[in-house]
């Protein structure tokens, strides 16, 4: 098992610039998560997906974000244009869950996408 | 609306010694609690999960309990390794009436060092 794949691992980019994080869900996993870790904020959860649906996308900051799922396989995240402030280390993270409830089943983390814009 | 905290403070402790991290949340009580631990660079991995019934959990040299009165869990490494040092993080799933479904909110997280 490859676990939760992310790419890339750091990016920087300057402020305007479009940016988009890639997701691999771990395969059979039918809930994908989508949360931003600072020092300030902790993990903050922006959007989740249950069975490739949005199911509560509350958590996105701003419209400048937006997250896709276009199959069971991959998800990502979009930022435009990107600002300083959303540096941060993004993760994605899957499970086996209705309708994207944990419950016993934990999440599974990918190692991140390190974003810088300047 | 639900907040957690953990210790904000690092927790330095001596090698073989019993670490004791605390989780205490507001609000409501959530249907489980998990903690994970995270690693620099690293994202987050799952330790324990426990739910509102029950009172106590072990994993190895992990124990976790969870006290829904107190509003309180917390998270104990007995025989402590250099190998523990890490951040542990504490994670709320909502009750199913609070229709938050998925919405695992995580503490900020507590380090430990374990010096040998």
């Amino acid at each position: 098992d490859a676990g939760v794949i992310q790419s890339p691992r750091h990016e920087v980019t300057e402020m305007g610039q479009e940016v988009t994080l890639r997701c691999k869900p771990i395969s059979g996993h039918n809930s994908l998560f989508w949360y931003r870790q600072t020092m300030m904020r902790g993990l903050e959860l922006l959007i989740y997906f249950n069975n490739n649906v949005p199911i509560d996308d509350s958590g996105m900051p701003e419209d400048r974000f937006s997250a896709k799922m276009p199959n069971a396989s991959f998800s990502t995240l979009k930022i435009q244009p990107s600002e300083p402030r959303d540096s941060a280390v993004y993760f994605c993270a899957s499970s086996l869950g209705s309708r994207g409830r944990s419950y016993n089943s934990p999440l599974h983390f990918g190692n991140g996408t390190r974003l810088t814009v300047t | 609306s639900q907040k957690i905290e953990q210790n904000s403070e690092a927790l330095n402790i001596q090698e073989g010694k019993t670490a004791t991290l605390t989780c205490n949340y507001t609000n409501y009580s959530p249907a489980y609690l998990q903690w994970y631990r995270q690693d620099p660079g690293r994202g987050p991995v799952f330790l324990l999960l426990i739910r509102e019934n029950e009172k106590e959990k072990r994993k190895e040299r992990l124990k976790v309990t969870f006290d829904t009165t107190l509003k309180q869990s917390l998270f104990h490494i007995t025989a402590s390794q250099p190998a523990d040092s890490a951040t542990y993080l504490c994670a709320l799933d909502p009750p199913p009436s609070y229709n938050q479904g998925g919405k695992l909110i995580f503490g900020q997280g507590t380090e430990l060092s374990v010096k040998p």
